[in-house]
């Protein structure tokens, strides 16, 4: 079992909706990340916190709104999303803030995201 | 800019075939990290394993083994007998430097079958 844990497993909402993904990891990892994975593509990472700040943004839309309220804590806050934002949303973590010393990204299994 | 290229989108053996999934990086940097994630059907990626630039050692673990070869930007990954539950896509990734953002390759969809 994946040690990184994300709810809810499958989402549908409208384009007016607003809802929330949360993920979850105990593993003490000071890092953690929000991907999107379209089918038949790889994940695009879009957001990266370190010790619970946003250290990387990846030029995502507003309509998507990542919060880290603490260290074992991640919400991708959605609004007014888009059909196309249909995807997998993949949570991560990693021990440490570089692929230097941290050595592996846990992924969680993702929320499956459809808009209608 | 990094890239990496997975050039078989799709491969299909039979059980116990062996078979070697490609995987070409480009960087500039001299400093990198190259990974090989594993995603089955349920939708986490699972990790394989990672290798630096450093480190041209090729590795075995059981059945899998990885051949790393600088010359060639290669970082080829083989399953010897391979089963059904092997199924699945598998990522080729890189990161340089002390980053933290991987760069994926396109991934190779793996069918095993009896």
């Amino acid at each position: 079992d994946t040690e990184v844990t994300q709810t809810p497993k499958h989402l549908v909402m409208g384009m007016t909706n607003k809802k929330s993904l949360k993920c979850e990891q105990h593993m003490g990892h000071r890092a953690m990340y929000w991907y999107k994975q379209k089918a038949k593509k790889p994940p695009e990472l879009m957001f990266v916190y370190s010790y619970e700040k946003l250290s990387i943004n990846e030029s995502v839309p507003s309509r998507f709104s990542p919060e880290c309220p603490n260290s074992s804590l991640l919400n991708l806050h959605l609004h007014a999303l888009q059909p196309e934002d249909s995807a997998l949303y993949l949570c991560a973590s990693s021990q440490g803030t570089s692929m230097a010393n941290t050595g592996e990204l846990f992924f969680g299994e993702g929320s499956r995201l459809t808009v209608l | 800019a990094q890239k990496v290229t997975q050039a078989q989108t799709e491969i299909s053996v039979v059980e116990k075939e062996d078979v070697t999934l490609d995987c070409v990086y480009e960087t500039r940097d001299t400093t990198y990290y190259l990974f090989w994630y594993k995603q089955p059907p349920s939708g986490e990626l699972v990790f394989l394993i990672r290798r630096n630039s450093f480190d041209e050692q090729n590795e075995i673990s059981g059945r899998y083994s990885w051949n790393f070869q600088k010359s060639t930007s290669s970082f080829n990954f083989t399953i010897t007998a391979s089963q059904v539950v092997d199924s699945a896509v598998y990522f080729c990734a890189l990161t340089v430097g002390g980053g933290n953002k991987l760069t994926f390759g396109t991934g190779t969809q793996l069918k095993v079958e009896l």
